[in-house]
């Protein structure tokens, strides 16, 4: 089963930030959280993760709290090719990957 | 830099037959895993390659089988083809670096089994 909780949908105004929370209060100490996407019947996008640090790339920011129990995703100007359907994944990196149901992110024009 | 390659896109075959889907890794990359995804539902493990050799099965029956080649290219083989085998198959690949390796997805296969 996954180790992760997330919303099953949200809704997002273009142009708006989008936030993505996430779950994961089994976390393990030596298990990263990941951010996949999936555009309809394509293959996941590799978004970003991290340990324990916030992350940010040209993508997106990933925020995990202090105690590692639960992460945000966050999109800074949602347009609507980001939506998709976006997992949140915890694993040690060289494990296999358990996907969840994930968020059904609509980005509303 | 060619990301992750599938071959084919799209393929149909009959109960019982069999099925051989080909994934090319991320340059530079070494290890190799295989995901099914059904409609509607989250990817899957198969199962992992690395060196050649399994290194990880998911819970899939021994129909499903696997190849990895020296040029850590990699095959999914399926025999006795059920029309649940009807999915989109992905393989993702990554840098064995004991820990830590970020999986990068191709494009899939889409199984259609009738």
């Amino acid at each position: 089963d996954a180790k992760t909780t997330q919303p099953p949908s949200m809704d997002c105004a273009e142009g708006r930030a989008a936030n993505l929370p996430c779950n994961h209060s089994t976390i393990s100490g030596n298990e990263y959280v990941y951010w996949y996407r999936q555009i309809h019947s394509q293959g996941p996008q590799y978004i970003i993760h991290g340990l324990k640090n916030n992350e940010t790339n040209e993508m997106a920011s990933l925020i995990i709290t202090e105690d590692r129990k639960s992460s945000t995703l966050i999109l800074p100007h949602a347009t609507l090719r980001d939506t998709a359907v976006y997992y949140c994944i915890v694993s040690r990196g060289d494990d296999k990957i358990i996907f969840g149901k994930g968020t059904r992110l609509h980005i509303l024009p | 830099d060619a990301g992750v390659t599938q071959s084919p896109t799209h393929l149909i075959k009959t109960r019982g037959q069999q099925v051989t889907l080909r994934c090319s890794p991320k340059s530079g990359h070494d290890t190799v895993s295989w995901y099914q995804q059904a409609l509607g539902q989250g990817p899957q493990f198969i199962f992992q390659y690395y060196e050649e050799e399994e290194r990880q099965r998911g819970n899939f029956p021994d129909r499903f089988s696997g190849h990895q080649f020296p040029n850590y290219s990699s095959e999914l083989n399926v025999n006795a083809l059920l029309l649940g085998d009807s999915a989109l198959y992905l393989c993702a690949s990554s840098l064995e670096q004991g820990w830590k390796n970020t999986q990068y997805f191709g494009p899939g296969t889409r199984l259609t089994v009738l």
